[in-house]
């Protein structure tokens, strides 16, 4: 089975630029989630989906970020304009749904904002 | 609000030590609670799934254990490895299905 994937792996830009981060989960998931991951720190949240809809966005920065999830499918989650202390890394994770199935990770795309 | 807390934070052991991580969570309310395994510059790997109705899980030299009414895991590392050095977490599955993860412990099994 294939698993999570995410792109690209690296990002470097300067502060004030846009980018775009891309999830493909695990085929027949229905939760995908996005986490940022600072240096040294567990993951935090930004935006949990069940299918196509938002179920929790209560930690994602909206004046900045934005993240869809077209078709209940692929993912993307959109920086602009970009801040240094958004470097991170960025995780996306997706799971089948439901009380208990376990979370698979993506590899993560850092992030550097220069 | 749901927090997790990860002790100790980092930890070195010799090879061949038996050690435990542990876990604890304030809310109790939870479905499920996961270890993951994050080795630098990658993506975070799942090791072992407890429900919230079972007591402990395990998978080869790993043992996880949860008490829900005290708000504890721990996560058993048999006979531990070089191979074994990574950054340990726990995340627990609120009511609301959010997944909430701790900082980590970062372990180093010295050879």
């Amino acid at each position: 089975e294939a698993g999570v994937a995410q792109s690209p792996r690296y990002k470097i830009i300067e502060k004030r630029q846009s980018v775009a981060f891309w999830c493909n989960p695990i085929s027949g998931h229905a939760t995908l989630y996005w986490y940022q991951q600072i240096l040294g720190q567990g993951p935090k949240l930004l935006i949990q989906f069940q299918n196509n809809g938002v179920v929790d966005d209560s930690q994602l920065p909206k004046d900045r970020f934005s993240a869809e999830r077209l078709k209940g499918v692929d993912s993307t989650l959109k920086i602009q304009p970009a801040k240094l202390e958004d470097s991170a890394v960025y995780l996306c994770a997706s799971s089948l749904g439901g009380s208990n199935t376990e979370a698979f990770f993506g590899q993560g795309t850092r992030l550097t904002v220069v | 609000k749901q927090e997790v807390t990860q002790i100790p934070a980092a930890l070195s052991v010799p090879e061949g030590e038996n050690l435990v991580l542990n876990c604890s969570f304030t809310d109790s309310a939870i479905y499920n609670l996961q270890w993951f395994r994050q080795d630098p510059g990658k993506g975070l790997t799942s090791l072992l799934l407890i429900q919230s109705s079972q007591r402990e899980q395990t998978s080869g030299r790993l043992n996880a254990s949860l008490d829900k009414s005290s708000g504890r895991s721990t996560l058993y590392i048999a006979a531990s490895q070089p191979g074994d050095s990574a950054t340990y977490l726990c995340a627990v599955m609120d009511s609301s299905y959010k997944l909430i993860f701790g900082s980590g412990t970062r372990l180093l099994v010295r050879p």
